[in-house]
């Protein structure tokens, strides 16, 4: 079965720091998707950022950005600039093999920004 | 992406009661999921929605407990029978769509708590 890793239940970073949240999986695809969700106190779970198997460069998106090491099986989420509002729960999630739609999920990391 | 609306956002219920949730998105869209998130927890898939026939289980979760029905390919419903207080959850609809088919956008969840 597949499983998906998130080794830092909890972390906290300073106002306009930069924090990197941790992620491994197990898988025995060779074509799959990865993606970090934000879930805030408000529950809404909202895609953070997306990377496909297949491609060697690091998916960004803004102030995101992710370490996909694909050999390791990892795949990191860096946020630059951290702001108070990236205080959430995130959420490392993979697809099982091209074509699949299933998700699985880690047990997620709790991120607080501190002021 | 599309936008996605779930009814009811909360509710409180007795054990012994059903509890039928609806998800409405605003664009036709390929697959729709059910989830679950128990307090504290990740999310664990109770079924894909499929329209026009029968949804698709997973493993522990079975269709009189969890009833669910998409009649188009914009609406779905899923239905929690005979609640206890072990139903307590959130529970949320996801769809994919538009040109990333294997990437799932979420409702806001609908907050269950069974007394």
């Amino acid at each position: 079965a597949q499983t998906v890793t998130q080794s830092q239940p909890e972390m906290s970073v300073q106002e306009a720091e930069t924090v990197t949240l941790s992620c491994t999986y197990d898988t025995s695809e060779n074509n799959y998707y990865l993606f970090w969700y934000k879930q805030p106190p408000s529950r809404q779970m909202i895609l953070v950022i997306r990377q496909e198997a297949y491609k060697q460069q690091n998916a960004t998106e803004n102030r995101f950005s992710v370490n996909f090491q694909k050999a390791a099986k990892s795949f990191s989420l860096k946020i630059s600039d951290s702001q108070l509002g990236d205080t959430a729960m995130y959420f490392c999630a993979s697809t099982s093999g091209a074509g699949s739609y299933q998700l699985t999920f880690g047990k997620g990391t709790k991120l607080s920004v501190i002021p | 992406s599309a936008v996605i609306s779930q009814k009811p956002s909360r509710d409180i219920c007795q054990r012994g009661t059903s509890l039928t949730i609806q998800c409405q998105v605003d664009s036709q869209v390929t697959m729709m999921f059910w989830y679950r998130q128990q307090p504290g927890q990740s999310l664990t898939l109770i079924a894909t929605a499929n329209q026009g026939s029968e949804a698709t289980y997973e493993s522990g979760f079975v269709i009189d407990k969890f009833p669910i029905s998409r009649p188009n390919l914009t609406f779905s419903t899923l239905t929690v029978s005979n609640m206890s207080p072990e139903d307590s959850s959130i529970y949320l609809c996801s769809v994919t769509s538009g040109g990333f088919q294997e990437t799932q956008y979420f409702g806001p969840g609908t907050r269950l708590l069974v007394l």
